[in-house]
This record gives C-alpha cells, structure tokens and sequence, in this order.
C-alpha cells in the first residue's frame, strides 16, 4: 500500500534561516506530488505542483522554492525565512490521471 | 485564490443529528471532492462527485452536485462525537489541480 511522510513534524526556526521541508512517498511510482501551505483556520493553497522528477511548477509568487531530486521526493526550501511563511504545510500525491489526492501528516512550521 | 465557500464557518450539533455543510463555487469543474481533517492533522479523501453526478453516498455520507447553482452539499447523518474536524471542498476543473475552500468546523457533543 503507499503511504506518504513528512519530516519534521514541527519546527520553530527564527526569521532569516533557511528552511528544508522533506516529503517522500512509498509504494508507487511517478506520482504528481503538490506542496500546499494552510494557515491557522483557514483552507489549503498550492504552493507547487510536480509531474515528475525536475518538473516543478509554482502557483504563487513567494519566498519558497520546490525541488524534485528523486520520483518519489519532494523537498520544500527557502533561504531566508519571513514571519510570513509560518504555517501548517502539507504535502500530497495522486496517481498521474487520478483526482483523489492523499495528504501527509503535516509540518507545522513557526517562523519567530 | 480559493474557489470555494463553506457555509456555515462552522457547526456544533449533539450526537445523533445530522449535520449539513455547504460548498459554493465559482466557475465550471470536472469534479468536486470533500475532505476531512481533524485538528493539526492531514487531511483525509471522503468522497468525490463528477460534473455529470447529482447526488452519491458513502457509509454515513451524502453529497449532492448542483452544477446550475455551482454549489455542493454534504450531509453526515447520525453524526458521532468522533465526527469533530473541519470538512473542505475541493473543485478541479481541466487539471488535478485541487482548489479548496475555507472549510466548516464541525464539533459533535457527546
């Protein structure tokens, strides 16, 4: 069965650090994975989508980037943290051609 | 931008009742999912409804698709404590691009 993880589950890292988000997924192959960020009470937004490995597409304008180094890899970075950035960042798959997404646990990130 | 409105914000009803949340859109879609995800978790598929679908059910669940209004409707019936989350639509429309709502909180009293 596939199975989807996120890493760190919490972080605390002051303005200005970088950052470095991990998500990996098991059990299938050449999924389209998406990086979503969702603030406190509020719904998801897109961050970045990726069809497959070195294929990255961003939705909005912002100080992250996405990177794709493996199938089934999906790492989420900036170089210098805003206060902004603090949030509840989520990552998901879904099989190419397939609408349901699955989401991992979550990374709650809070930017002092 | 988020497509979708939840309506209400949120819900709070005693085990038992029903509870039904609504989902507003803007523009056509090829399908509309529902979403659960409890407190500082992920969140977890319910159901989807296709652009060509009305109504359609799963356990507990009822969702209808009203494409002339470009709204949705879930109904949880007999809900339990262990119902408690906040419930999202999410649309896509040529792409597998999901686009979410704002979400209902709903709480369930024992």
């Amino acid at each position: 069965s596939q199975t989807i993880h996120q890493w760190p589950a919490t972080l605390v890292q002051p303005v200005g650090s970088p950052l470095s988000l991990e998500c990996t997924v098991e059990g299938t192959s050449n999924p389209n994975l998406y990086w979503y960020r969702q603030a406190a009470g509020r719904g998801l937004q897109l961050l970045f989508y990726s069809v497959g490995i070195g294929q990255i597409s961003s939705e909005v304008p912002q100080n992250l980037s996405a990177s794709r180094p493996q199938d089934r890899q999906f790492i989420l970075s900036s170089k210098k943290l805003l206060l902004s950035d603090s949030g509840f960042y989520l990552c998901a798959w879904n099989p190419t051609r397939e609408y349901e997404q699955f989401f991992g646990p979550g990374t709650r990130l809070t930017v002092l | 931008s988020q497509q979708g409105e939840e309506d209400p914000q949120a819900l709070s009803i005693q085990e038992g009742e029903n509870a039904t949340m609504n989902c507003s859109y803007k523009t056509s879609i090829n399908n509309l999912q529902w979403y659960r995800q409890n407190s500082g978790r992920g969140l977890v598929h319910l159901i989807l409804i296709r652009s060509n679908e009305r109504e359609k059910h799963s356990g507990r669940l009822r969702v209808t698709l009203d494409t002339s209004k470009k709204s949705s409707s879930l109904l949880i019936t007999a809900s339990r404590a262990a119902d408690t989350a906040s419930y999202f639509c999410a649309t896509t429309q040529n792409t597998d691009k999901l686009i979410f709502g704002t979400g209902t909180r709903l709480q369930v009293f024992p």
